[in-house]
């Protein structure tokens, strides 16, 4: 198993800032994943965090407004760019530990963005 | 493209009651199905789930059913407890990729 620890927990941002969210592993895993969840909403894959190199972004996510680390095998971060309150929501750092997409997915507790 | 399909979209029942959730995928490659339950302000955690060489799964009060050929699978809770009351999410890999397409939530309500 894996637990995951997010931070921070929540925020209150202003418009045109940017935030960096961190994700931080206990144990070695295989993949990251960031996913974006509205209020009362399914959860919406944002990218794949690639050790090393550069995340692998979904169709509507772009780089310059969501750039994504992954240094190591166990932490990540997720920045969100030039806030507007459309970015309000929550965002959730998410890990396998298997290779592909047929094992367990580990959340963290999510990070709940409101931008005013 | 792919897609999970999930109903109802709320449930609500009565303690000891059952519950079941329905799911459809249209991916006929898929062959891992998981169920998620989310608790307020927490994030999803796996509770069950089902490789496509078995029918059904049991773990206590809570199974999982899938039919195949129908594309079809099922999240079944006997006798519910209020602390079931959570968010459930059926999902369902992507192919081609190490994406999970999740269904779009069932918000279950256990009256005591």
């Amino acid at each position: 198993s894996a637990v995951i620890s997010q931070k921070p927990s929540r925020d209150i941002c202003q418009r045109g800032t940017s935030l960096t969210i961190q994700c931080q592993v206990d144990s070695q895993v295989t993949m990251m994943f960031w996913y974006r969840q509205q209020p009362g909403q399914s959860l919406t894959l944002i990218a794949t965090a690639n050790q090393g190199s550069e995340a692998t972004y979904e169709s509507g996510f772009v780089i310059d407004k969501f750039p994504i680390s992954r240094p190591n095998l166990t932490f990540s971060t997720l920045t969100v760019s030039n806030m507007s309150p459309e970015d309000s929501s929550i965002y959730l750092c998410s890990a396998s530990q298997g290779q592909g997409n047929t094992g367990e997915l580990f959340f963290g507790e999510g990070s709940r963005l409101t931008v005013l | 493209g792919e897609n999970v399909e999930q109903h109802p979209s709320t449930l609500s029942v009565q303690e000891g009651d059952s519950a079941v959730i329905k799911c459809t995928y249209s991916d006929s490659a898929s062959n891992y199905f998981p169920w998620y339950k989310q608790e307020l302000g927490k994030g999803p955690q796996l509770i069950i789930d089902i490789r496509s060489n078995v029918g059904e799964k049991k773990d206590q009060r809570i199974a999982v059913t899938l039919n195949k050929t129908a594309k079809h699978f099922s999240l079944h809770i006997t006798e519910t407890q209020p602390e079931d009351s959570a968010v459930y999410f059926c999902a369902a890999p992507s192919s081609g990729g190490f994406k999970t397409i999740f269904g779009a939530g069932t918000r279950l309500f256990v009256k005591a």
